[in-house]
């Protein structure tokens, strides 16, 4: 069975701040894939990455990056210069193609506030 | 990149009565789509999985007679809450993989909002 733990429930910054979001994942499967998504209050899920499991270079786009750390089973998510827009719940997920359906799995999420 | 609506996008409705949801792909065939809950402030909790052509594949504990779902075609999928109560309040959400993609190709919804009174 497949778990991912996003231990922070909420997180405030000030704007202009760095913020990183963890995310810590479970799967027996050598082959898995990590998201991560964006929630804004609209509810509608923003895709922001995906990763598999045999590509562990670091990633950034922008103000955001992405560290995957196998040893450690964690996928963690930091934003630079955080700005208001940036407030959203995010949710890291975990797939694995082993599976029939290939169905995510979702953490609990984070809602991150970006304060003025 | 693909899209996926979702009909209504918001929906109120007295208890005792039933409300379908539409998922549709718009720009691919979906062989797989994916229905998920999700309660304020909790995260989205797989409820079934949907194969075209096939019978949905219910998560533990989601009651299949109460939440019916069709996959009709490769573009469309329905799920139907019946005898809606106060406690299926909640957002509905579709995802759907495109015919023979892995995991890399699942598409979310906007979503559902349905309001039971």
């Amino acid at each position: 069975a497949q778990k991912v733990t996003q231990a922070q429930t909420e997180i405030s910054v000030v704007e202009k701040e760095d913020v990183t979001l963890d995310c810590v994942y479970e799967t027996r499967d050598t082959t898995y894939y990590l998201f991560w998504y964006k929630q804004p209050p609209s509810g509608e899920l923003v895709f922001l990455i995906r990763r598999n499991s045999f590509d562990e270079q670091n990633e950034i786009s922008g103000r955001y990056s992405w560290n995957f750390q196998k040893s450690t089973s964690s996928f963690n998510f930091t934003i630079t210069a955080s700005q208001v827009v940036d407030s959203a719940v995010y949710f890291c997920a975990l797939s694995v193609p082993s599976g029939s359906a290939r169905q995510l799995t979702f953490g609990s999420g984070t809602q991150l506030t970006v304060l003025p | 990149g693909a899209v996926v609506s979702q009909h209504p996008s918001r929906v109120i409705c007295k208890s005792g009565t039933s409300v379908k949801i539409e998922c549709r792909s718009l720009d691919f065939q979906a062989t797989t789509m994916f229905w998920y809950r999700q309660f304020p402030k909790q995260s989205l909790m797989l409820m079934a999985t949907s194969n075209e052509g096939s019978k949905a594949t219910y998560e533990q504990g989601v009651e299949k007679d109460k939440f019916l779902i069709n996959h009709a075609s490769l573009t469309l999928s329905t799920l139907t809450v019946t005898s809606a109560h106060p406690e299926d309040s909640s957002f509905y959400i579709c995802s759907a993989r495109a015919a023979l993609a892995g995991v890399r190709e699942q598409f979310f919804g906007p979503g559902t909002r349905l309001t039971v009174l």
